[in-house]
């Protein structure tokens, strides 16, 4: 079956320290996007893409930085700069052009500054 | 701007209504509706487009008004498994409101 993959599940990161969260769609989407969610908040744009090769700053895309390399791949890197101690990111994608099926979100990746 | 969903949160009993509102100040072409259940990720509920048109989801149903940049997302006879946050959100500014956190009690 179709879907995206995020890894780590949970992540503890050390203050100064950058870390790279994976996600991985195999569902032929074009657009992929990185969400943030802070406990009992909603979810908040940080960065976006629509093409390969091409991305776009969310709302909170400070002490954030992404690639996007393949179509199947867009990897969110978590720098130091990021004070916040405890999130939830999410990734998720959309077909471009087909509307009815909205985004696909993957299953999150909890971080926490140890 | 992110659009405005009300109320912020509600508690029912099963088998009990609900009405979630979503309002936004830029101009709506479609919407679409996500069920959060905790520590999930969202699901896709439905997207309504342009028309004043409803859909459906077991029964949970959705308005559109264009016009008035306002949708409403019906929950009816509602189940256990109704349970969670709802987002909403314009379907082509990627932005979602901040969610209206549903609680079904037996």
């Amino acid at each position: 079956d179709g879907g995206i993959t995020q890894s780590p599940k949970y992540l503890f990161r050390k203050e100064g320290q950058n870390v790279t969260l994976s996600c991985e769609q195999n569902l032929n989407h074009d657009a992929m996007y990185w969400y943030r969610q802070d406990p009992g908040q909603g979810l908040r744009l940080i960065y976006y893409s629509q093409i390969v090769n091409d991305f776009q700053k969310g709302d909170i895309a400070e002490g954030y930085s992404v690639s996007r390399e393949k179509k199947e791949s867009f990897p969110l890197t978590v720098t130091s700069a990021q004070k916040n101690p405890t999130a939830f990111y999410l990734c998720a994608s959309m077909k471009t052009g087909i509307l009815r099926y909205g985004y696909t979100f993957g299953s999150g990746t909890r971080s926490t500054v140890v | 701007q992110q659009p405005v969903q009300s109320p912020q949160a509600v508690i029912l009993r099963e088998g009990e209504d609900a009405v979630i509102n979503c309002s936004s100040s830029k101009a709506l072409y479609s919407v679409h509706w996500y069920r959060q259940k905790h520590g999930e990720a969202p699901v896709f509920l439905m997207i309504l487009l342009k028309g004043g048109e409803q859909k459906g989801h077991e029964k949970i149903s959705a308005s559109f008004n264009e016009k008035k940049q306002q949708s409403s997302l019906y929950l009816t006879a509602s189940q256990l498994s109704y349970s969670g946050t709802y987002f909403c959100g314009p379907f082509n500014d990627m932005r979602f409101g901040a969610g209206t956190r549903l609680t079904v009690k037996p």
